[in-house]
């Protein structure tokens, strides 16, 4: 399954809700994270199964989705978010998205 | 606290080989399978494969089938990758992480291929 992330790039300000999305090329299932990376670090996890949020992540992270279209939702950006984000698929085989880079205007 | 602490970084010569490794702590080792990802500077992920620290089975992307050697040490709760025959092309950073979520990474070790 391939996935298709858009945008690539995203510029927003602190206080926007921001939406990124994750399209698979087959239905996914549900079976899909999303992660974030800072510059110089290793993935974070976000959400796991479309839509649960991993322990100690904010609550203003939020995915959602179904068949093959997914979406993260920061519901205000807040400066720290500045990274760039990945979904990934484990329904049929195991792929990443090719990233969002969200950059804070 | 989990922890999955990767070996330092790695410059090896074209054609050869290098082993990375990835110490687990802080759960129990065979609870987990461990994954190895991939990647090359300013691009995505790449899964390059698993292995059930249990049982020893690995399960590959079939673009490094013939590259990568995923194994592990019970005793000392450490996986192993192994990557053969080295190009550029394999000059990436290398991370471990474990179970179906990918919850904890190692802190990626950076490969550099060059003569």
């Amino acid at each position: 399954i391939q996935l298709t992330q858009s945008p690539s790039l995203l510029s927003a300000s602190v206080g926007d809700r921001v939406t990124l999305s994750c399209k698979g090329s087959q239905n996914i299932n549900n079976y899909l994270a999303w992660y974030q990376q800072k510059l110089g670090e290793a993935p974070k996890l976000l959400i796991y199964k479309t839509n649960s949020l991993q322990t100690g992540i904010p609550s203003r992270f939020s995915g959602s989705g179904s068949g093959t279209d997914y979406t993260l939702t920061i519901s205000s950006l807040h400066s720290e978010d500045l990274a760039t984000y990945y979904c990934y698929q484990y329904n049929n085989g195991l792929t990443f998205g090719s990233g969002t880079k969200l950059e804070i205007k | 606290q989990v922890n999955l602490l990767q070996s330092g970084a790695a410059l090896v010569k074209p054609g050869a080989s290098v082993k990375l490794s990835c110490k687990a702590s802080g759960y129990t080792f065979t609870d987990y399978y461990i994954h190895w990802v991939k990647q090359s500077h300013g691009k995505s992920l790449e899964w390059i494969g698993y292995i059930n620290p249990n049982s020893g089975y690995t399960n590959y992307n079939e673009k490094f089938k013939s590259k990568a050697t995923l194994t592990v040490d019970k005793s000392t709760n450490t996986a192993y990758m192994e990557l053969s025959r080295l190009t550029s092309e394999d000059s990436a950073t290398y991370y471990c992480t474990r179970g179906t979520y990918f919850d904890y990474w190692g802190q990626g070790v950076m490969v550099t291929v060059s003569s």
